[in-house]
């Protein structure tokens, strides 16, 4: 079955550095990424849409300019925490939707923690 | 806009028993797809089953299958001949007729124990 990848899966960073988290498709092509986060005990939360080569699109209340995503590829979409702070430190799930197929497929995780 | 909601916080069941989750969502669509995930203590999402809206037929994945009532709003996941490996969370998740960037909405999540 289609594989979406993440890297890293956890994460430590300091507070106020940066963090980039990547997301691949790696046996297809994906024009539409989603990014997720879930804290625990609770259900995913949509943060963002991202479309190859186009910016992405924000849910309401999420900070384009903290949460920075770029969809350079058909298999490739990055979230850059900016200036990370205590409260960014979430779980982040990435998904991909098939090109061809419209199936979406979801990406492992991404432990957080911002000290 | 579309809303999902799981009513059940927790269940248990004993091994080899059936359990049935509840799930009811919203929608003024007369054409989606509903589906269930199961998340694991890895946290990896994994879909367990889809409805098409537009199929009367309730799906069926081998120890899983679905009870879809469109009138009611209603699509409740049943696992029968539980196993302790179904242990995870459960999440309903409602699509609008699908387009490239149609997100999926979910429900709040049932956490799901099964006991040997």
């Amino acid at each position: 079955g289609a594989v979406v990848s993440q890297h890293p899966s956890r994460v430590i960073c300091k507070s106020g550095t940066s963090v980039k988290i990547e997301c691949r498709s790696l046996d297809f092509q994906a024009t539409t990424m989603f990014w997720y986060r879930q804290f625990p005990k609770q259900s995913l939360m949509l943060m963002a849409t991202s479309n190859e080569g186009s910016k992405a699109t924000y849910e309401q209340g999420v900070e384009k300019d903290k949460f920075l995503i770029n969809h350079a590829s058909l298999t490739l979409s990055t979230l850059t925490v900016t200036s990370a702070h205590p409260e960014d430190s979430s779980f982040y799930i990435c998904s991909a939707r098939d090109a061809g197929t419209y199936e979406q497929y979801f990406g492992p995780g991404t432990r957080l923690t911002v000290t | 806009a579309q809303t999902v909601t799981q009513s059940q916080p927790e269940m248990s069941v004993q091994e080899a028993e059936t359990v049935t989750l509840s799930c009811t969502y919203d929608t003024s669509e007369n054409n989606y797809y509903l589906f269930w995930y199961k998340q694991p203590p890895s946290r990896q999402m994994i879909l367990v089953i889809r409805q098409e809206a537009y199929k009367q037929q309730n799906a069926t994945e081998n120890r899983f299958s679905v009870n879809f009532q469109k009138a009611a709003k209603s699509f409740s996941l049943k696992i029968s001949d539980s196993q302790l490996g179904d242990t995870a969370m459960y999440f309903c998740a409602f699509m609008k007729p699908l387009s490239r960037n149609t997100p999926l909405v979910f429900g709040k999540g049932t956490r799901l124990s099964v006991i040997a």
